[in-house]
């Protein structure tokens, strides 16, 4: 059962563009959301994070929105650079008990074409 | 600040076998989770450490095992190894409080049984 899903496998935009990855959840008692973006040979590194009591958090050239009545959230980025090349992770924190444990969707691996 | 480390970075054994990776939290952090992330996937959760005590675990059987050490430090050990449990293991260590904390990851231990 995909508690979080990214559709997407993959996307290419052009340097300079907007890039926007997508992130579905099925589980409405999910009150925390995180962005990671990973390099081939790293972990995974922190982007940016929302409550879920807000509904937009900007950082800089990133911003995640949220819509919680249709269960989505998304991570813009403007302008898009070729560093931003890697794969993004989606992730949830299920709520409840001592155990801040995230559950990730699949990863959308962007390209930035320069 | 030194941020999260693994050991080792590539390991290979086979069936059978048992293996133990390590993770140095980040400085200051005191809460430490280990996830796999097999090929295509995203990270899924094992289990979390809190002052060295298990404090939640995900879908995992027994022969998935931790620790972790009055330094934060952890282990994770994986028993009876399967050709299935071939993977990126990855640890995130963060400061837990009441409110939304954010896990970083270490760059990770690519195991591979044969």
């Amino acid at each position: 059962d995909q508690q979080v899903k990214q559709n997407s496998p993959s996307l290419s935009v052009q340097e300079g563009r907007i890039s926007i990855l997508n992130c579905d959840y099925t589980n409405s008692m999910f009150d925390y959301f995180l962005w990671y973006k990973k390099y081939p040979a790293e972990g995974p590194t922190f982007l940016i994070s929302i409550s879920s009591i807000k509904d937009k958090n900007e950082d800089g050239r990133f911003t995640v929105f949220l819509n919680k009545s249709a269960k989505h959230l998304s991570l813009h980025i403007v302008p898009s650079q070729p560093g931003d090349s890697a794969v993004y992770f989606c992730a949830a924190r299920a709520p409840g008990g001592a155990t801040n444990k995230l559950i990730f969707g699949t990863g959308t691996l962007l390209a930035v074409q320069p | 600040e030194t941020g999260v480390t693994q050991s080792p970075t590539h390991l290979i054994k086979t069936r059978g076998q048992q293996v133990t990776l390590r993770c140095s939290s980040q400085s200051g952090h005191n809460t430490v989770s280990w996830y796999q992330q097999a090929l295509g996937q995203g990270p899924q959760f094992i289990f979390q450490y809190y002052r060295e005590e298990e404090n939640g675990r995900g879908n995992f059987p027994p022969r998935f095992s931790g620790l972790q050490f009055p330094n934060y430090s952890s282990e994770l050990n994986v028993n009876a190894l399967e050709l299935d449990d071939s993977a990126l293991y990855l640890c995130a260590s963060s400061q837990k409080r009441t409110s939304q904390e954010t896990q970083y990851f270490g760059p990770g231990t690519r195991l591979l049984v044969l």
